[in-house]
């Protein structure tokens, strides 16, 4: 049962252009959402995260929204640059957990010169 | 600051024998560890959550005796891989949360080890 769903696997956009990430959940009982940047053969960093109490948290060039009624969140990048290229992972966690991360599948940015 | 270390970065080792995988918090003292498992075109899996002083708890379907999971201090907890076999061959990841006065909802991750068995 995949709880938090990143449908698209890639994504293909130019330098300085938006780069726009969506991610779904089904658990209404997440309360607080990270994305995190990862590269091959390396450990997720994270970017930038949200609580449940906000709709929108930016920080420089990342902006993350959250939708809660239509349990949709994404990750803004603007403007894209070569070294985003990367898998973006989100995750959700519950408040009261354990704060145990519940991660999507990753979608692949490449950000084309 | 919240660099989480882990090591080897890679490892290769024989059927049968045990892998001893470390995460150290380098900057901040971690109450709680993670370690998941990653294969290849997929999402990092939770295996167990590791809290100093106190046994992991193990995700269902994670053998606990086959994963050992040592958190001796707040800033050390070791993954053992014991009698692995080649079915065992993934991306081992940990990752590690702060004390209060951070922002305890963020874990910070390890670079990751590559576990190859033969």
């Amino acid at each position: 049962d995949q709880q938090v769903k990143q449908n698209s696997p890639s994504l293909s956009v130019q330098e300085g252009r938006i780069s726009i990430l969506n991610c779904d959940y089904t658990n209404s009982m997440f309360d607080y959402f990270l994305w995190y940047k990862k590269y091959p053969a390396e450990g997720p960093t994270f970017l930038i995260s949200i609580s449940s109490i906000k709709d929108k948290n930016e920080d420089g060039r990342f902006t993350v929204f959250l939708n809660k009624s239509a349990k949709h969140l994404s990750l803004h990048i603007v403007p894209s640059q070569p070294g985003d290229s990367a898998v973006y992972f989100c995750a959700a966690n519950i408040a009261g957990g354990g704060n145990k991360l519940t991660f999507g599948t990753g979608t692949q940015l490449k950000v084309e010169l | 600051g919240a660099v989480v270390s882990q090591h080897p970065s890679r490892v290769i080792c024989k059927s049968g024998t045990s892998v001893k995988i470390e995460c150290r918090s380098l900057d901040f003292q971690a109450t709680t560890m993670f370690w998941y498992r990653q294969f290849p075109k997929q999402s990092l899996m939770l295996m167990a959550t590791s809290n100093e002083g106190s046994k992991a708890t193990y995700e269902q379907g994670v053998e606990k005796d086959k994963f050992l999971i040592n958190h001796a201090s707040l800033t050390l907890s070791t993954l053992t891989v014991t009698s692995a076999h080649p079915e065992d061959s993934s991306f081992y990841i940990c990752s590690a949360r702060g004390l209060a006065g951070g922002n305890i909802n963020i874990q910070y991750f390890g670079a990751g080890t590559r576990l190859s068995v033969l």
